[in-house]
């Protein structure tokens, strides 16, 4: 069946340092990818999205391309906040719903 | 209002009580969802309903019990729970379950059962 695979954490950086979130998925067809963040408190939220093989999709500096050869969807950023202290999942959507990744969490200090 | 609202934010019960949580979505959407997070798991998606019609079920125990009165509106019936299910209460809507495109997701509602 489909799933997702992403990274252990917590993942721990200095500010400014640079961040990659691994994940990879086994799904059938070409689904849309999507990364989804929960900062402390709240509920998870949109990040990016990619609908196609070789889409980058991209917000509030983070980055992710949908590789269909390698079957991943890693998130990057060149240069972390304190603020982007968060949980991250990469997520597959599928009828009535959704396979998440187990989360990795960040922590960012100053 | 905007978005999804869950209430209560925070709730704690004691295992012969019975309570509610709520979820109430302004987004015109029609699929809702119930998703509980507990710590070091994979969130665990629990109910789905499309259109008021419930579509999925995961698995989960009858001391969860969900209602869907409209489109606009959730509910999560709790009675009977155990500590284990002590965790974070997510819900989510989206445009169409069949299809499902961005969630957006409610801040949660935190169940503490004693």
């Amino acid at each position: 069946g489909d799933s997702v695979t992403q990274m252990e954490g917590p993942v721990t950086l200095s500010e400014e340092a640079f961040l990659t979130i691994n994940c990879t998925y086994t799904a059938t067809g070409y689904p849309s990818l999507f990364w989804y963040v929960q900062y402390p408190g709240e509920g998870l939220q949109l990040l990016l999205k990619a609908t196609k093989a070789d889409d980058k999709g991209s917000n509030k500096g983070f980055e992710a391309t949908y590789r269909k050869e390698t079957t991943s969807f890693h998130l990057e950023k060149g240069s972390v906040q304190v603020s982007d202290s968060a949980v991250y999942f990469c997520a597959l959507p599928g009828t009535y719903k959704y396979i998440f990744g187990t989360g990795t969490r960040l922590k960012v200090l100053a | 209002e905007t978005g999804v609202t869950q209430t209560p934010r925070h709730l704690v019960m004691g295992m012969t009580n019975k309570k509610s949580l709520k979820c109430e979505q302004h987004l015109g959407h029609n699929a809702m969802y119930w998703y509980k997070q507990s710590a070091k798991k994979p969130l665990e998606l629990m109910f789905v309903y499309n259109f008021k019609e419930q579509t999925e079920n995961n698995s989960v125990p009858s001391r969860f019990s969900p209602e869907c009165p409209n489109s606009s509106h959730l509910f999560l019936h709790l009675h009977t729970l155990q500590p284990e299910d002590s965790a974070l209460y997510l819900c989510a809507s989206s445009q169409d379950g069949r299809d499902t495109g961005e969630l957006f997701f409610g801040e949660g509602s935190r169940l503490t059962v004693l």
